[in-house]
């Protein structure tokens, strides 16, 4: 089983709103990722979470704040966003990190207003 | 600034056709090369990799040839159907790193 899963699949908030993002995967994989993509653009890193701790944070803005729970599980909590963060949000994993195969989910529609 | 260069940006093939997508990158630690095919709305799925010990891998349709001297690794995909249709990531990456370097993608049109 390769499966990574996202919730929820589409997102629509304000920009006041506080929400979140969930991504979990059941592959024993230690270390997990949030990428953002936008229309007709490469994933963008955000997150790089190793064996639970943050060990990448891309520069990414503090309206953004990851969180890995347990080994299996990944959240982005949203808070302020700008329209400009309307984006895909994908999550993926790898069984170690670096150089390994990443498997992506199916990602979350995020739509700011 | 973009580690990997990608082209075509755009393909459109006929149904049967070789469709061939073309990479190239700079940093000689990068040791693992995948490719990753996305369809509209999907989150990327890897599709074939690589590491540069090995000069070409094919799996069913899809074929990586990679050229170290040349810095230059491609995506051939032999008779291409409608279902290939979708855009095309080539990545790169250092075994001791954790970002995938993405090269811009190819939005790939296999017409029937």
């Amino acid at each position: 089983d390769t499966e990574v899963t996202q919730t929820p699949k589409h997102l629509v908030m304000g920009m006041t709103n506080k929400k979140s993002l969930k991504c979990e995967q059941h592959m024993g994989h230690r270390a997990m990722y949030w990428y953002k993509q936008k229309a007709k653009k490469p994933p963008e890193l955000m997150f790089v979470y190793s064996y639970e701790k943050l060990s990448i944070n891309e520069s990414v803005p503090s309206r953004f704040s990851p969180e890995c729970p347990n080994s299996s599980l990944l959240n982005l909590h949203l808070h302020a966003l700008q329209p400009e963060d309307s984006a895909l949000y994908l999550c993926a994993s790898s069984q170690s990190p670096g150089g390994e195969t990443q498997y992506f989910g199916p990602g979350t529609r995020l739509l700011v207003l | 600034q973009q580690q990997v260069k990608q082209s075509p940006q755009s393909l459109i093939v006929q149904k049967g056709g070789i469709s061939i997508i073309n990479c190239a990158y700079e940093n000689t630690a990068f040791d693992y090369f995948p490719w990753y095919q996305q369809f509209p709305g999907k989150g990327p799925a890897l599709l074939i990799a690589i590491r540069p010990d090995v000069s070409e891998k094919k799996e069913g349709r899809f074929t990586i040839s990679f050229n170290k001297s040349a810095k230059q690794f491609s995506l051939h995909i032999m008779d291409s159907q409608p279902g290939d249709s979708a855009t095309y990531f080539c990545a790169a990456s250092i075994n001791s790193g954790y970002a995938l370097n993405f090269g811009k993608g190819t939005s790939l049109l296999v017409t029937p």
